[in-house]
């Protein structure tokens, strides 16, 4: 069974500073891995995605994810913060081989951005 | 496109009436899902159709709770009698095959029990 891990429930960073989320997951077959994003009394939008092809993933915002198969890792990073990327960010897991079109979720992350 | 429709965003009622909450899928999308989301316990999948099939259901915390899909562009979620401890944000969400195409997700319901 497939599962994923979100260390830290909270991250603060300052304004201007790296921003990195960290997620792990387990599979027992290549994944398919994504980040999604939920700002306050909204529902969740993808960030972005690794299905195959190039480990480094770039997606809106400036926020980029590398998977990385020898750490079982995909974290989540920005080089420079954002008081608008305030907001919870949630890993998600995809087994190819599952049954079904299925995503399990990690925990989420509820990033602080201090001025 | 205009994404995942739900509705209605907010919704209050009294304990022990009837609460039916609205999804309505994008397009081509073969797969739905229902979420729940509080703040003790996450995001937790309440229950998701396949071709308007429901597949999986274990996550539906009880018999209060019920869901329909009568055709690909229309699902709701009821719950009867509605109790306290039933708020919380519902989302619906939609996706399509092949794997790796990830969800969309509406922008939820915010039910209040009280």
């Amino acid at each position: 069974a497939q599962s994923v891990t979100q260390l830290g429930s909270h991250v603060s960073v300052s304004e201007g500073a790296l921003v990195l989320l960290r997620c792990n997951y387990s599979s027992s077959v290549p994944p398919y891995l994504f980040w999604y994003v939920q700002y306050p009394n909204q529902g969740l939008q993808l960030l972005l995605k690794y299905t195959t092809g190039a480990t480094l993933v770039k997606g809106i915002n400036g926020f980029e994810a590398e998977f990385k198969k020898s750490e079982t890792s995909f974290h989540l990073t920005k080089p420079s913060a954002h008081m608008s990327d305030a907001a919870e960010y949630f890993c998600a897991v995809s087994d190819q081989t599952g049954a079904g079109n299925m995503l399990t979720f990690g925990g989420g992350t509820r990033l602080m951005v201090k001025p | 496109d205009a994404g995942v429709i739900q509705s209605p965003r907010h919704e209050v009622t009294e304990m022990g009436q009837e609460v039916t909450l609205r999804c309505k899928p994008i397009s081509g999308h073969d797969y739905l899902f229902w979420y729940r989301q509080t703040m003790m316990r996450g995001l937790e999948l309440l229950i998701y159709f396949n071709n308007n099939v429901p597949i999986d259901d274990s996550g539906m915390p009880e018999d209060r709770f019920s869901a329909k899909m009568p055709n690909a562009s229309f699902s709701t979620l009821k719950i009867q009698p509605s109790e306290p401890r039933d708020s919380a944000v519902y989302f619906c969400a939609s996706s399509h095959t092949p794997r790796g195409t990830g969800y969309t997700f509406g922008s939820g319901t915010r039910l209040t029990v009280v």
